[in-house]
């Protein structure tokens, strides 16, 4: 199995601060990255696909990059409603893995 | 705008069959387009990918659950189902079921969840 690791797992972070979220492949996984965020009591909700695609309707703010094994989630102005858990998920091969990951939570 | 609802038992006891219906709204199941999908989230933990159907019942599953599991569909209903067979406590979780698209350009992702039902597996 792919192995997915989130850094960090934990982040406090003020309104208006920028914010990066970093997710590590055990294997290369060419661009098959999708980022999620998950409200309390909630599902997870697509932010970004295919490693940078911006989902439709997600705030320009939030953005992707990487390829490879090394991809990286930015916030660029948080704002009071990204206080939540976020989760990357390889999508190059069965069985699909989340990472950990990581509660962005306001300091 | 499409729906997926997730219905079964709130309670299982051990060594018993879990089994959850995910019905779909808004939209066919019978789409060459997407797979549909099962997610489970233990209590306060992450995300673990189950297995996934297509609409003509081809499947994968993870092999971590394969030799428990088991994902049907139903397309004259329009919903698809989860079991998963001989329970235990490591069992307990919300239960997701998902749409899985195909990207145009490649690529897949998971773009539309219902909310989730938790189950707990006790006696």
């Amino acid at each position: 199995d792919i192995q997915m690791t989130q850094s960090p797992s934990s982040v406090s972070a003020s309104v208006g601060d920028r914010v990066t979220i970093t997710c590590r492949a055990s294997q290369v996984i060419s661009r098959w990255l999708v980022w999620y965020q998950q409200k309390p009591g909630r599902a997870p909700k697509v932010l970004i696909y295919a490693a940078t695609t911006l989902q439709s309707g997600v705030p320009s703010r939030f953005s992707g990059s990487g390829s490879g094994t090394d991809f990286t989630l930015t916030i660029s102005s948080l704002q009071p409603e990204d206080f939540a858990t976020y989760y990357c998920q390889q999508a190059d091969s069965f069985p699909y893995t989340f990472g950990q990951g990581t509660k962005l939570d306001i300091k | 705008q499409l729906q997926l609802q997730e219905s079964g038992p709130g309670l299982v006891k051990p060594s018993e069959t879990l089994s959850i219906t995910c019905s779909v709204s808004g939209g066919s199941i019978n789409s060459p387009t997407y797979y549909w999908g099962w997610i489970r989230q233990p209590p306060g933990r992450g995300l673990d990918w189950i297995g996934i159907i297509s609409y003509s019942g081809r499947t994968y599953y993870n092999p971590s659950l394969k030799s428990r599991v088991t994902i049907s569909v139903d397309t004259s209903k329009n919903q698809f189902s989860l079991r998963l067979t001989s329970v235990t406590a490591a069992d307990t979780a919300v239960y997701y079921c998902a749409r899985q698209r195909r990207l145009t350009g490649g690529g897949t992702d998971f773009d539309c969840w219902g909310q989730g039902t938790l189950v707990t597996v006790s006696s």
